[in-house]
C-alpha cells in the first residue's frame, strides 16, 4: 500500500478563521477524496478532489465553505473556511488507484474551533 | 445513489467466539466491498475485501460473503481476539468507475474476557 501523510495532526483555532489540511500520497492515485468524521461517528464524505478541475462536492458541502485543490496526482489541499464551533471533528484524506488495491487513509487532523 | 446499510451498531463476543456483522446495498451497479477496522484515535485501515465476481473471501480469521441477489454482504471474524476490539466499517463502491466509496454507520465491537 501507498503512504499517504496528512498535517496539521491536529490544531485548534478560532472561530472565523481557516484552516487548510495537506494530504501527500507517496505514489499517483487515481482518485482523492475527503471525509470528515465526529467521534464514534462514520465517515461523512465531503468531496471528491479531481485533478486539474473543480472537486464533485457532496449534498450539505458546498465549495465557497471547503475549497479542495488537487493540483497533481500525489497532492491535495481541503480547506475548512470561516470556522465554527461546529465545524470541530476529524478530517481524514483518502486515496485509491495507481499501485493500490483499495482506498487508504491519511492519519487525520482533529480540528478543535474555540 | 449508494446506500449502506450496517447491523448491529455494537456487538459483545466472548473471545474465541465468532462475530459477524452484515451490510446491505442499495445501488446494484456497486462489485466492490471493503471492510475497514479502526481503533480508537488512529485511521479506518482496510481489513479485507471482496468483489462481485467472488462469494466469499477468506484471510485467516476473517472472511466475507457477498449475496448479490440480496444485495447483502458480511463480515465473519472466528476465534475472536481483544485485537480485534475495534469499529468496523463495511463500504460499497463501483470499482474501475472512479466511483466514491459508501460507508455504514459501523459497528463497534467488544471482545470480553
Amino acid at each position: 500500500s501507498a503512504v499517504i501523510s496528512q498535517k496539521p495532526s491536529r490544531d485548534i483555532c478560532q472561530r472565523g478563521t481557516s484552516l487548510t489540511i495537506q494530504c501527500q500520497v507517496d505514489s499517483q492515485v487515481t482518485m482523492m477524496f475527503w471525509y470528515r468524521q465526529q467521534p464514534g461517528q462514520s465517515l461523512t464524505l465531503i468531496a471528491t478532489a479531481n485533478q486539474g478541475s473543480e472537486a464533485t462536492y457532496e449534498s450539505g458541502f458546498v465549495i465557497d465553505k471547503f475549497p479542495i485543490s488537487r493540483p497533481n496526482l500525489t497532492f491535495s489541499t481541503l480547506t475548512v473556511s470561516n470556522m465554527s464551533p461546529e465545524d470541530s471533528s476529524i478530517y481524514l484524506c483518502s486515496a485509491e488507484g495507481g499501485r493500490m488495491v483499495g482506498a487508504f487513509f491519511g492519519q487525520g487532523t482533529r480540528l478543535t474551533v474555540v | 445513489g449508494e446506500n449502506v446499510e450496517q447491523h448491529p451498531s455494537t456487538l459483545s463476543v466472548q473471545e474465541g467466539d465468532s462475530a459477524v456483522i452484515k451490510c446491505t446495498y442499495s445501488d446494484s451497479a456497486s462489485n466492490y466491498f471493503p471492510w475497514y477496522k479502526q481503533e480508537l484515535g488512529k485511521r479506518p485501515q482496510l481489513i479485507i475485501d471482496i468483489r462481485s465476481n467472488v462469494g466469499e473471501k477468506k484471510d485467516q480469521r476473517i472472511a466475507v460473503t457477498l449475496n448479490k441477489t440480496a444485495k447483502h454482504f458480511s463480515l465473519h471474524i472466528t476465534e475472536t481476539q481483544p485485537e480485534d476490539s475495534a469499529v468496523y466499517f463495511c463500504a460499497a463502491s463501483k470499482w474501475g468507475r472512479d466511483d466514491k466509496i459508501i460507508f455504514g454507520k459501523g459497528t463497534r465491537l467488544h471482545i470480553l474476557p
